[in-house]
């Protein structure tokens, strides 16, 4: 079963700083099959991005996706005060899709 | 507008059975797959069940094989999750989510959730 590790398990930023969130697959994962979710505390979680880089809809365009095999990279080029939450990538198809997913704070 | 909202959640005693719902609407139910995924207390998202839109197809977390059984009423707009020997490990706030096999997205709208605790 292909593992997706998050890393780092928390971000402390400022807004308007850029955040660089990780997912490292234990195998090579097919990009088409990697996504990424926004969770708010009390909050359901939100799909940000498929496709590996492919923005979900009314997604700002501060919010971008990016690689490819085991490695990729959620990127939000400008944190905004409703940014700071928990992300995690999945992949499609798995018994374990999730990440334990990264809790981005405020510094 | 798509909506999902799941009912059905509450306390039950370990060994205890309980019935999730999740209404649909605002999109053709039918035509999806569907996911039920839980997040324990302060943890993060365990993908739980999935059932194709014929309900043909469905498929369950090792961790609840056996005990729990997902299922669909496409008549009614409906989701299901019958859950049997309930265990404390059980306790979680349960989504249901619309699976987007286009997106590859487990979901791509879910519900607000429902709350099960087990506990004596």
């Amino acid at each position: 079963e292909i593992v997706l590790t998050q890393s780092p398990g928390t971000l402390s930023l400022s807004p308007g700083e850029r955040a660089t969130l990780s997912c490292r697959a234990s195998q090579s994962v097919s990009s088409s099959y990697l996504a990424w979710y926004q969770q708010k505390p009390g909050q359901a979680p939100r799909l940000l991005i498929y496709g590996a880089s492919s923005r979900a809809t009314g997604i700002p365009d501060r919010f971008s996706g990016s690689g490819s095999g085991t490695d990729f990279t959620l990127t939000i080029s400008r944190l905004e005060p409703e940014d700071f939450a928990v992300y995690y990538c999945q992949q499609y198809g798995s018994s374990l899709p999730f990440g334990q997913g990264t809790r981005l704070e405020i510094k | 507008e798509v909506q999902l909202v799941e009912s059905g959640g509450g306390l039950v005693q370990p060994g205890g059975s309980l019935r999730l719902s999740c209404a649909a609407s605002g999109f053709t139910f039918s035509s999806y797959s569907m996911n039920w995924v839980r997040q324990a207390p302060g943890k993060g998202l365990e993908w739980v069940s999935y059932i194709s839109s014929s309900s043909s197809t469905i498929y369950y977390a090792d961790s609840v094989k056996g005990r729990f059984t997902i299922s669909r009423d496409n008549a009614k707009n409906s989701l299901y999750l019958q859950m049997n020997s309930l265990r404390d490990e059980d306790t979680a706030v349960y989504y249901c989510a619309r699976d987007h096999v286009e997106m590859a997205t487990i979901g791509d709208y879910w519900g607000l959730g429902t709350l099960v605790t087990v506990s004596s």
